[in-house]
């Protein structure tokens, strides 16, 4: 079952804030969160574990809410360099190697 | 450090014509090993994944095929390409020491069928 990602896009202006989320229907094991560029591949930001603490990464940061079924993305103070689409990947089970991965946020930082 | 190598970088086919994308992963042993397909402006289709030489799993079924000839080697393959067959073709891999690690993904292949 495919997460659900929202917004499907959001356009800011630099020093703005976002939060973007990403919903499932099955109960979630490990969230991983991944930037892609226009053109390029994705890059790794983050997973977040079952009963695991909200991770950061600079000024990007993520929670995951169990009973929720959800985890979601908080970019702080964004900068031109979060433009980009961001996709979550939800691991299938407990211990599966795959995921299945959202239809992705654009996420557009303007001056 | 880990790298992960793709080609080609683009390609051009006409419909029926085989294909035969290369992914090579240096600086790790045993990893696991993924394919995906990304269509223009949409998310990313699993297609196969390998988590040893010749152990291959089907995500989709289609006229794609999949092979782990050695290692750290993934190869993606059709015989005769289907117009629906363009898009952006990712490998990625994982570390199989343990659960929960990332993917990382090579610079992919845009795949567009004439």
């Amino acid at each position: 079952q495919q997460p659900v990602q929202s917004p499907q896009a959001v356009i800011l202006r630099e020093g703005e804030d976002a939060v973007i989320n990403c919903s499932s229907s099955k109960a979630l094991y490990s969230v991983h969160w991944y930037r892609q560029k226009h053109g390029e591949a994705p890059v790794f930001l983050m997973i977040l574990l079952k009963g695991g603490e909200q991770k950061g990464h600079d000024k990007i940061s993520a929670s995951f809410n169990e009973k929720k079924q959800q985890s979601s993305l908080y970019l702080t103070a964004s900068q031109l360099s979060y433009s980009g689409t961001y996709f979550c990947g939800t691991a299938r089970g407990a211990g599966s190697y795959q995921l299945t991965f959202g239809k992705g946020t654009k996420l557009s930082v303007i001056p | 450090s880990q790298t992960i190598h793709q080609w080609p970088a683009t390609l051009v086919q006409p419909v029926g014509s085989p294909l035969s994308l290369e992914c090579t992963v240096e600086g790790t042993s045993n990893p696991n090993l993924y394919w995906y397909r990304q269509a223009a402006g949409r998310g990313l289709q699993l297609l196969f994944y390998s988590v040893g030489i010749g152990q291959i799993s089907s995500e989709v079924p289609q006229n794609l095929s999949a092979s782990r000839p050695q290692d750290r080697q993934f190869i993606l393959s059709s015989k005769k390409l289907l117009l629906s067959d363009s898009g952006f073709y990712l490998c990625a891999w994982s570390s199989e020491q343990a659960m929960n690690q990332p993917q990382h993904f090579g610079d992919g292949t845009r795949l567009s069928i004439l």
